[in-house]
């Protein structure tokens, strides 16, 4: 069935460094979505990527959506503590499926 | 404006015990889910509504059920609680919006509901 699989499980940045996640789908998406949830919170919405190639910016985060819509990438820049938290994507095939995300640690 | 609210937010059951978990959204979407997360594995859907009345099954829809009788309430149950069930649920809540050739979702989550089976 449709899933997205989202690399790497786990990210430790020192902080003031970039870093990349990734997110890949089996299948075509129709949107890719990216949440972000804190250590003990629930997860909240990011961004919504729709048309191909799409590429978005929110301050020092930066979200892309592959050409053939079947990848994304979320890179942060200047890495903060702030960032700290777990990063998923998730497509939408009449459902809303998950990635494992990609869980960030920030060494100060 | 309380968005997704989840009940209740801890509990303890013993192994063949049941219960409901519910979740109620006050922005009138369509769509209701369920989820349940553990270390490492994500965001694991259990089950999920179109709307009001109907139900479907998500990747792990084994030892739940659901209903949706109103639109604002989806209900998790737990027949015989197993301790493999040992987790924390989300419920989250989306409505769709389709323009300009694009598909355009946004979830809202509750604050989750942590469960231990023992």
């Amino acid at each position: 069935g449709q899933q997205v699989m989202q690399i790497p499980q786990y990210q430790h940045v020192q902080e003031g460094e970039d870093f990349t996640t990734y997110c890949n789908s089996s299948t075509t998406l129709s949107n890719i979505q990216w949440y972000k949830q804190r250590p003990g919170g629930h997860p909240v919405f990011l961004i919504q990527l729709v048309k191909s190639g799409e590429v978005k910016k929110q301050k020092r985060l930066t979200f892309q959506f592959g050409e053939a819509k079947k990848n994304s990438s979320l890179h942060i820049t200047a890495t903060q503590t702030t960032d700290v938290g777990t990063y998923f994507c998730a497509g939408f095939w009449g459902k809303l499926q998950f990635g494992a995300g990609t869980q960030v640690v920030v060494t100060p | 404006n309380a968005g997704v609210t989840q009940t209740p937010k801890f509990r303890v059951l013993k192994t063949g015990q049941s219960m409901t978990l519910l979740c109620a959204q006050d922005m009138n979407h369509e769509y209701m889910y369920w989820y349940r997360q553990d270390p490492g594995m994500g965001l694991r859907l259990i089950h999920y509504s179109v709307g009001e009345g109907t139900t479907a099954k998500g990747e792990v829809p084994d030892g739940y059920n659901v209903s949706r009788l109103k639109k604002q309430n989806f209900l998790l149950g737990l027949e015989s609680a197993a301790p493999s069930q040992t987790s924390v649920y989300f419920c989250a809540s989306t409505t769709i919006t389709t323009g300009q050739g694009a598909v355009r979702t946004e979830a809202f989550f509750g604050q989750g509901t942590r469960l231990t089976v023992v």
